[in-house]
């Protein structure tokens, strides 16, 4: 079964502190996208890992991407306010179509 | 550029109406996507369409049809709405199938009773 894990569901942080999401999925991929979603809102491309051992980094975000491991990392540093969204991966396994992770709640607190 | 753009936004129907929710995109997108979206279940694709003319079910297409109208326009219809079938419903474009980043519209809430 093609299966997306994400953990964890929820992630409550205070400001300033560093953290990281895990997504792991079940079979062969070397493709993978990271995206954010605010509460009531759209999905907003976040990152594109199209390879294994690539790394983006865009702020205070940054993805890798372990195709052996069948792992990618969303890091977060020094974590502020406005990064409080829904955090998904999705993968491309190759059937046509992309599957998605839960999603990873996170609230940032003052 | 709207980007991708859905209608309605909001829409209640009752048990057994029909319904279509509209798509359009304005970046030249060859491919198109809907998905639903359920709490704690991350989105799921029900239909898609890799290019103009050509359309093919995703995960969950049951009780839905779809029409690509043109290069631009990717409707979803339910014909006889179940209260199974409230979700958010979102449509999304990318430049190629599958292997691109996929712009998302706004999303449709939908509720039947």
């Amino acid at each position: 079964e093609l299966k997306v894990e994400q953990n964890p569901l929820f992630l409550s942080m205070q400001e300033g502190k560093n953290y990281t999401i895990y997504c792991n999925y079940s079979t062969t991929s070397d493709r993978l996208y990271w995206y954010r979603q605010d509460p009531g809102k759209s999905l907003e491309s976040l990152f594109v890992l199209l390879s294994n051992g690539a790394v983006k980094q865009e702020g205070r975000l940054m993805a890798s991407l372990d195709t052996k491991a069948r792992l990618s990392t969303l890091h977060i540093t020094a974590a502020v306010h406005d990064l409080s969204a829904t955090y998904f991966c999705a993968v491309d396994f190759g059937n046509e179509k992309l599957t998605f992770g839960t999603g990873t709640r996170l609230t940032i607190i003052p | 550029n709207a980007g991708v753009t859905q209608t309605p936004k909001f829409q209640v129907l009752k048990t057994g109406q029909s319904m279509t929710l509209q798509c359009a995109q304005d970046m030249n997108h060859n491919s198109m996507y809907w998905y639903r979206q359920d709490p704690g279940m991350g989105l799921r694709l029900i239909y898609y369409s890799a290019s103009e003319g050509t359309t093919d079910k995703g995960e969950v297409p049951n009780g839905y049809n779809v029409s690509r109208l043109n290069k631009r326009e990717f409707s979803l219809r339910l014909e006889s709405a179940a209260p199974s079938q409230t979700s958010v419903y979102f449509c999304a474009s990318s430049p190629g199938v599958f292997q691109e980043t996929q712009y998302f519209g706004p999303g449709t809430r939908l509720l039947v009773l």
